[in-house]
């Protein structure tokens, strides 16, 4: 199975700030790699797609970036409603794995 | 709009079952798969599984195989995950989510398992 290392597991940051979150493979896996945003009781929602795709509607300020086994997930500048949890995903081989999570705080 | 609704949030007994349903929308049912993802209290995302919309051939990650069935209503365009033999540790969210990208999820469905 490909294992997914997401770090920081959390991370503080204020509005405006820049933060970056990865995630790292066992094995390569192409860009078979999405991101995915969960708030509080909601389900998660599709941020980036083969890693690096913006999904329709996903303000510009979220990025995506990497292949192979290397990951990351960019935020610009955070806002308010950006605090939540983040995890990748691996769809290049089942079974499929995500990372642990990494939350986000003020 | 692609949807999919999942059915209402259950409570169950130890050693019971469950059915739980996820209707798509707004798309042709049988040109994606459909995955089911477990979200226990306070933990992260794993991967269960998926079904192939077209011959209803299921998958299982380790550790869902036995008690976890995927099964198929194409009819009614709707993919259920049944638990069977529920246990405590079962108690958890259950979501479908489409094709392999796993876009988009259906809203959850809350699943505890207490005496």
């Amino acid at each position: 199975d490909i294992q997914m290392t997401q770090s920081p597991s959390s991370l503080s940051a204020s509005v405006g700030d820049r933060v970056t979150i990865s995630c790292r493979a066992s094995q390569g896996i192409r860009n078979d790699l999405g991101w995915f945003q969960q708030k509080p009781g909601k389900a998660p929602k599709r941020l980036i797609y083969a890693a690096s795709s913006l999904q329709s509607g996903v303000p510009s300020r979220f990025s995506g970036s990497g292949s192979g086994t290397e990951f990351t997930l960019t935020i610009s500048s955070l806002q308010p409603e950006d605090f939540a949890t983040y995890y990748c995903l691996q769809h290049n081989s089942s079974p499929y794995t995500f990372g642990q999570g990494t939350k986000l705080e003020i | 709009q692609v949807q999919l609704v999942q059915s209402g949030s259950e409570l169950k007994k130890p050693g019971a079952s469950v059915k739980v349903s996820c209707k798509a929308s707004g798309y042709s049912f049988t040109t994606f798969g459909l995955n089911w993802v477990r979200q226990a209290p306070g933990q992260g995302l794993e991967w269960m599984g998926w079904i192939n919309t077209i011959t209803g051939n299921p998958t299982y990650a380790q550790g869902f195989t036995g008690r976890f069935v995927f099964s198929l209503d194409t009819s009614v365009s709707t993919t259920y995950l049944q638990i069977n033999d529920l246990k405590a540790e079962d108690t958890a969210v259950y979501y479908c989510a489409r094709d392999a990208v796993l876009d988009p999820w259906g809203q959850g469905t809350p699943v505890t398992v207490s005496s």
